[in-house]
């Protein structure tokens, strides 16, 4: 468990509107991954980000930014939101040398766009 | 272009009885394979992995096979309880490429009957 909050864990919001979700982790872990898990998709990552500032793009990247400005938050912001952005979010951290190859999850945000 | 690929969207099982979920991926650089397991409302938990150097991984009855030169691995457990009911992820990474990041396949369900 590497101490993963994702906040908010629900929102409503309409077409059009910025949103941000936050992930905060305690662990002093290096990267950070958002991903979305949609029906028939699985889980797809958004972007992820490598250390403090760095930050990269990955397969569903579209629509999304990402800021990393300390080690411990990740924030995922939609510019302006569409109903295909209703998905549930997950962050994750990836675990330290010994466990380099496996991320862990935080508990999800179910985000609805009407 | 689906880099992994679990072709079973759901599977039921008697409590008691093997479950084989399996997975099939494509891309030859993967070193390195998971198994995530996801309850409703929940992130996704590691569960098991194995690194292609072995073709076998056992963590109580949770048992991973590889078969590197089919590109397919499984992961079989038992015996099946009803509390293994979930979504199964497979997942895999170039654990010697950038990030760290996975692949993830669109999961299957398991429901174990009592």
């Amino acid at each position: 468990d590497a101490g993963i909050t994702q906040s908010p864990r629900h929102k409503v919001t309409e077409t059009g509107t910025p949103v941000t979700l936050r992930c905060h982790q305690t662990e002093n872990h290096r990267y950070m991954y958002w991903y979305r898990q949609d029906p028939g998709h699985g889980l797809r990552l958004i972007h992820y980000s490598y250390g403090v500032k760095d930050t990269d793009k990955g397969e569903v990247s579209d629509g999304y930014s990402v800021s990393r400005s300390k080690t411990e938050d990740f924030l995922l912001t939609l510019e302006s939101a569409t109903s295909s952005q209703t998905s549930v979010y997950f962050c994750a951290t990836r675990g330290q040398e010994l466990a380099k190859n496996i991320q862990y999850f935080g508990a999800g945000t179910r985000l609805s766009v009407l | 272009d689906q880099q992994v690929k679990q072709n079973s969207p759901s599977l039921s099982v008697q409590e008691g009885r093997i479950s084989i979920l399996n997975c099939d991926y494509t891309n030859s650089m993967f070193d390195y394979f998971l198994w995530y397991k996801k309850y409703p409302a929940e992130g996704p938990t590691f569960l098991i992995s194995i690194s292609s150097i072995k073709d076998k991984n056992e963590d109580g009855r949770f048992t991973v096979f590889l078969n590197k030169s089919a590109k397919h691995l499984s992961l079989h457990i038992v015996p099946s309880q009803p509390g293994d009911s979930a979504v199964y992820f497979c997942a895999a990474t170039d654990s010697g490429g950038s990030n760290y990041k996975l692949t993830f396949g669109k999961g299957t369900l398991l429901t174990v009957n009592p």
